[in-house]
């Protein structure tokens, strides 16, 4: 079965540090692959996506993340944190190449950026 | 963007009682709405895919006759907690699944809604 793996339950950084959370997946065949942000007391909200073309996707609020076929992975990457970036940060994929299917959703990453 | 609603953003109930939680999309019509689950400190658990006009499709282990889904409109689903448990107590989030059409055909995007926090006592 399809499962995303994110290794860092909490990371926390100083503003201005860089930023990278990890996140694999586990699927041989095409997979749709996102970040979402969750700021607390708020909806999910989707930072970027990669479905096909450049490896390299860049988001909203200065995020990009690099697909890594090879590695089955899709990590989140920020040069400079701000203290606003407080959040849960969650990877998932979808299988089948197709925007059409269910999402599966890492265990979250805790993002705490001190002043 | 695309808004998605909960009502109730939170909820405490008594054992044994049922709990309806609705999730709207607000600007666009929806004919599939996804129900996850969220525990502390762990993932978005897919429940179930509900589907306009038709039955609910629910992933493996979730008790269809506890959890009953009703999408009986393009802009509203319902998931009710029925005879609920302290168990059950945890994060509800829905999601709206948005049809748009792009240049290469259409695309899928999902919007969440701010998620309903039951707690059974």
């Amino acid at each position: 079965a399809q499962s995303v793996s994110q290794h860092n339950h909490h990371v926390i950084l100083s503003e201005a540090a860089s930023l990278e959370l990890g996140c694999n997946y586990s699927y041989g065949g095409t997979v749709n692959l996102f970040w979402y942000v969750q700021y607390p007391g708020q909806h999910l909200q989707l930072l970027l996506k990669y479905f096909s073309g450049d490896p390299l996707v860049k988001g909203i609020k200065g995020f990009e993340a690099e697909f890594i076929k090879s590695k089955f992975s899709f990590n989140l990457r920020k040069p400079s944190v701000q203290w606003s970036d407080t959040a849960e940060y969650f990877c998932a994929a979808k299988i089948g190449g197709t925007s059409y299917g269910k999402l599966t959703f890492g265990q979250g990453t805790i993002l705490t950026v001190h002043p | 963007g695309a808004v998605v609603s909960q009502h109730p953003s939170w909820v405490i109930c008594k054992s044994g009682t049922s709990v309806k939680i609705e999730c709207r999309s607000l600007d666009f019509q929806a004919t599939t709405m996804f129900w996850y689950r969220q525990f502390p400190k762990q993932s978005l658990m897919l429940m179930a895919t509900s589907n306009e006009g038709s039955k609910a499709t629910y992933e493996q282990g979730v008790e269809k006759d506890k959890f009953l889904i009703n999408h009986a409109s393009l802009t509203l689903s319902t998931l009710t907690v029925t005879s609920a448990h302290p168990e059950d107590s945890s994060f509800y989030i829905c999601s709206a699944r948005d049809r748009q059409n792009a240049g290469g055909g259409p695309y899928y995007e999902q919007y969440f809604g701010p998620g309903t926090r039951l707690t059974v006592t």
